[in-house]
């Protein structure tokens, strides 16, 4: 079974402040995305990344995948109460019936 | 493009009544979707795989007689809590792909189950 271990599991920072979330592994995932979910509704997709070594930006959020693709980092500048909700990795392994096996979460909350 | 509706949002049913929930890939063919469980404050587990026109492969632990699942079309798959428990209430949503890897996976809003 793969795992995804997400931390830290919880996070309150206060607005304009910066935080990264570490999502690590043992087993080498094909790709590895991130999720957005908020309460009562469906994670949202924010990135795939592919390969190792990749860096990718969206606005105020940065994602790396580490170069062996058995870790991802995403890094949140300056925080914003928008931001908050609970964020997914999710490792993808084609030799798994292409299933996503989810990272266990990491609860961000920003508050004015 | 690739919105997954799931229906109801929430429902409430009595111990030992079936419920029925639905997930369609509204503007793309699924061959596969994805049904998850999620307890409060944790992250989602995969119950099981949907394959269309073929029997549902269930992850370990996830009993296939309690948790019936149909795919009879490309755009629709069902999920079916038989005699519903207590316990069983979850919130429990859907996930469809048109092509893995490079659309990734489009989650349904998900349903909130409630046995009473």
């Amino acid at each position: 079974t793969q795992l995804l271990e997400q931390s830290p599991q919880f996070l309150s920072i206060q607005e304009g402040e910066n935080l990264t979330v570490y999502c690590n592994s043992s087993s080498v995932f094909s790709s590895l995305q991130w999720y957005r979910q908020e309460p009562g509704e469906g994670p949202v997709l924010l990135v795939t990344v592919v390969t190792g070594g990749e860096v990718k930006k969206l606005k105020r959020l940065t994602f790396q995948f580490g170069d062996a693709r058995k870790d991802s980092s995403l890094h949140i500048t300056a925080a914003q109460p928008g931001d908050t909700g609970l964020y997914l990795c999710a490792g993808f392994d084609t030799g798994t019936a292409s299933k996503l096996t989810f990272g266990t979460g990491t609860r961000l909350q920003v508050t004015l | 493009g690739a919105v997954v509706s799931q229906h109801p949002s929430w429902v409430i049913c009595k111990s030992g009544t079936s419920v029925k929930i639905e997930c369609r890939s509204l503007d793309f063919q699924a061959t596969t979707m994805f049904w998850y469980r999620q307890f409060p404050k944790q992250s989602l587990m995969l119950m099981a795989t949907s394959n269309e026109g073929s029997k549902a492969t269930y992850e370990q632990g996830v009993e296939k007689d309690k948790f019936l699942i149909n795919h009879a079309s490309l755009t629709l798959s069902t999920l079916t809590v038989t005699s519903a428990h207590p316990e069983d209430s979850s919130f429990y949503i859907c996930s469809a792909s048109r092509a893995l890897l490079n659309y990734g996976y489009t989650f349904g809003s998900g349903t909130r189950l409630t046995v009473v």
